[in-house]
């Protein structure tokens, strides 16, 4: 049972214009919610988290947005550039638990 | 900047093989992780541990052992490697209540 969900598995998106992907949660338990990028061959690295208490969090050309009510959040990063094509994951954690459930990821493509 | 070591970036083992996958962290972090990453799956933890000769199973603990001996130290053990544990292999490490957690490189395992 995924708790955690990303329905696409891939977006393309030409540079320059908003690259959005989406994460849908299960578990209403999830207070703390973190992006991830990952080239091939190489780690996830971290890019933008948001806590519950927010609906929505800033950084640079990323911005993070949470609704609770709907169990969604999504990530905007706007204008989309070629290094951003990656694969993107969205991560869950609750309460003090140490793990992060995470979601398939999406792989983004930015087209020149 | 956290720096996390894996002791190789692309291994080839025969079926039967006893594999050792070992990661180094040089920022005193506490927690542990060791993760499989296959395609549409997403990341799928394996084994953590949040101190030294602790160790926590997993989603997906089975055909794998774990060891941490040192702090900065998290080995992953297959004791018998199959074919269906030919992955990409990640370790990361984390600090505090909201685990944000910081990945290594990776190693793609390939069993034959």
């Amino acid at each position: 049972d995924q708790q955690v969900k990303q329905n696409s598995p891939s977006l393309s998106v030409q540079e320059g214009r908003i690259s959005i992907l989406n994460c849908d949660y299960t578990n209403s338990m999830f207070d703390y919610f973190l992006w991830y990028k990952k080239y091939p061959a190489e780690g996830p690295t971290f890019l933008i988290s948001i806590s519950s208490i927010k609906d929505k969090n800033e950084d640079g050309r990323f911005t993070v947005f949470l609704n609770k009510s709907a169990k969604h959040l999504s990530l905007h990063i706007v204008p989309s550039q070629p290094g951003d094509s990656a694969v993107y994951f969205c991560a869950a954690s609750a309460n003090s638990n140490y793990q992060l459930i995470w979601g398939a990821g999406t792989k983004l493509i930015i087209k020149p | 900047d956290v720096k996390v070591t894996q002791s190789s970036r692309y291994l080839v083992k025969r079926t039967g093989e006893k594999v050792f996958l070992e990661c180094v962290q040089d920022m005193d972090h506490e927690n542990m992780f060791w993760y499989r990453q296959d395609p549409g799956l997403g990341l799928r933890l394996i084994y953590f541990s949040y101190d030294v000769k602790m160790k926590e199973k997993g989603d997906i603990p089975e055909g794998y052992s774990v060891s941490r001996e040192k702090k900065e130290r998290f080995s992953l053990i297959l004791e018998s490697a199959s074919t269906n544990q030919t992955s990409m292999y990640l370790c990361a490490t984390g600090s505090g209540r909201r685990n944000e957690q910081f990945f290594g490189p990776g190693t793609r395992l390939t069993v034959l």
